[in-house]
């Protein structure tokens, strides 16, 4: 069956360092992955989108490897800050018909120490 | 401001009663999805909408109804035959771009905390 593993339930990383999280699938052939923030009660909100045919994409701070080889994403936020302390969710949906569905993973609760 | 609105936030239902989940978007947005999120589970599909009129069980859909008879609207009933329904909603729309292959981004509103008592 599919399956989506965010690498730890929880990060913690001193202020200014970079955080990196990653999201391993397997029996899965997705043609996209996106990264999504969450904090505590509320809704996910979309960060960064990486297609199976690109390496990496970055905006800001962030940037997502995209390694179809190894089925692996990585997450990274640079010069880490307390604000960035949430719940980072992982999701990706196959080609074609399916795409409709993005499949998430668990989260990775990042935190941030001053 | 363009946005998904759910409502209510909280929601406390008593054992065999019904309850209903607004979910109420201005994004002119086609497919409207129904996640539900446990703690320590990532986010599981209850039904998608991709136009009016129509809509698909996701992975979860038993003890769940929903209705599409306008754009703007998708509404989730949670029924009595739903055995476990104390959980997070979340209601997303997305562009239906997706369709022709770009995959867009899911616009999720803020939730509602169901809890039975």
């Amino acid at each position: 069956s599919q399956k989506i593993e965010q690498n730890s339930e929880a990060l913690n990383i001193q202020e200014g360092k970079t955080a990196t999280l990653t999201c391993n699938y397997t029996n899965y052939s997705p043609a996209y992955l996106q990264w999504y923030r969450q904090d505590p009660g509320r809704g996910p909100v979309f960060l960064l989108l990486i297609r199976e045919n690109e390496k990496e994409k970055r905006k800001e701070r962030l940037k997502v490897t995209f390694d179809t080889t190894l089925k692996q994403s990585l997450f990274h936020i640079t010069a880490s800050q307390p604000a960035d302390s949430a719940t980072y969710l992982c999701a990706l949906a196959p080609s074609g018909a399916g795409s409709y569905q993005l499949t998430f993973g668990k989260g990775t609760k990042l935190s941030v120490i001053p | 401001d363009g946005g998904i609105t759910q409502s209510p936030k909280y929601l406390f239902r008593k054992e065999g009663q019904n309850v209903t989940l607004s979910c109420e978007q201005n994004l002119n947005h086609d497919a409207m999805y129904w996640y539900r999120q446990d703690p320590g589970q990532g986010l599981r599909l209850i039904y998608y909408s991709q136009i009016v009129n129509d809509f698909q069980k996701g992975d979860i859909a038993e003890g769940y109804s929903v209705s599409r008879e306008k754009k703007e609207s998708f509404p989730l009933t949670v029924t009595s035959a739903q055995k476990n329904p104390t959980a997070f909603y979340l209601c997303a729309s997305r562009d239906r771009g997706w369709l022709a292959g770009d995959p867009g981004e899911l616009f999720f509103g803020e939730g509602s905390r169901l809890t039975v008592l």
